[in-house]
């Protein structure tokens, strides 16, 4: 079975600085991994996903993410926070042989709140 | 190209009313799937289908029904509203296993 954990539940940074939204899994097979954000009231956007190439992966708006098989953690990580990257994010997995049928079932951390402060 | 389209955004139900949730998307996707979103628990899965006349359930089934007659529609039917069931629930659809999904903007709905 899978599982995604996210380490945090709210994550507070000053503009400018970084941010690191910490994500591990659990598979059995090789997953592919993503990170979504979410606005206020809005649906869910794609920053990122890895699928068994380059195990740093880069995203939209800076943001980037790591696949560490070793440790089985795919934390997002950008240089600089902007005032608009406060939102909530999730870390998700998908194993494409879990269940009866070859549906690769995405599996969702419970989100991490990131709050930017000026 | 509209993408994943859901209607209605917003829907307040009585308990036991019965409603569909429409959900629509014109990227020729095989995948589609209905998720729910309540807060701290991120999106849970509840039914899904990997082609026209194929489905499945997902990790919380019980209280809804999917069809799925078309490539393009994936409606989620509410057969007896209660209120566990008021959530935000998401459309998706992608190409396959490996791909991206691609969610709908959300339909909030609140059973009184």
């Amino acid at each position: 079975a899978q599982s995604v954990t996210q380490l945090d539940s709210h994550v507070s940074v000053s503009e400018g600085t970084p941010v690191l939204l910490r994500c591990n899994y659990s598979s059995s097979y090789s997953p592919s991994l993503f990170w979504y954000v979410q606005h206020p009231n809005k649906g869910l956007q794609l920053l990122l996903k890895y699928t068994s190439a380059a195990t740093l992966v880069k995203g939209i708006n800076g943001f980037e993410a790591e696949f560490k098989k070793s440790e089985t953690s795919f934390h997002l990580t950008k240089p600089s926070a902007h005032m608009s990257d406060a939102a909530e994010y999730f870390c998700v997995v998908s194993d494409p042989y879990a269940g009866g049928t070859s549906y690769g079932k995405l599996t969702f951390g419970q989100g991490t709140i990131l709050t930017v402060h000026p | 190209n509209a993408g994943v389209t859901q209607t209605p955004k917003f829907q307040v139900l009585k308990t036991g009313q019965s409603m569909t949730l429409q959900c629509a998307q014109d990227m020729n996707h095989e995948y589609m799937s209905w998720y729910r979103q309540d807060p701290g628990m991120g999106l849970r899965l509840i039914h899904y289908s990997v082609g026209a006349g194929i489905t499945d359930q997902g990790e919380v089934p019980n209280g809804y029904n999917v069809s799925r007659s078309t490539t393009e529609d994936f409606p989620l039917r509410l057969l007896s509203a209660a209120p566990s069931q008021t959530s935000v629930y998401f459309c998706a659809s992608s190409y396959s296993n490996y791909n991206e999904q691609f969610f709908g903007p959300g339909t909030r709905l609140t059973v009184l």
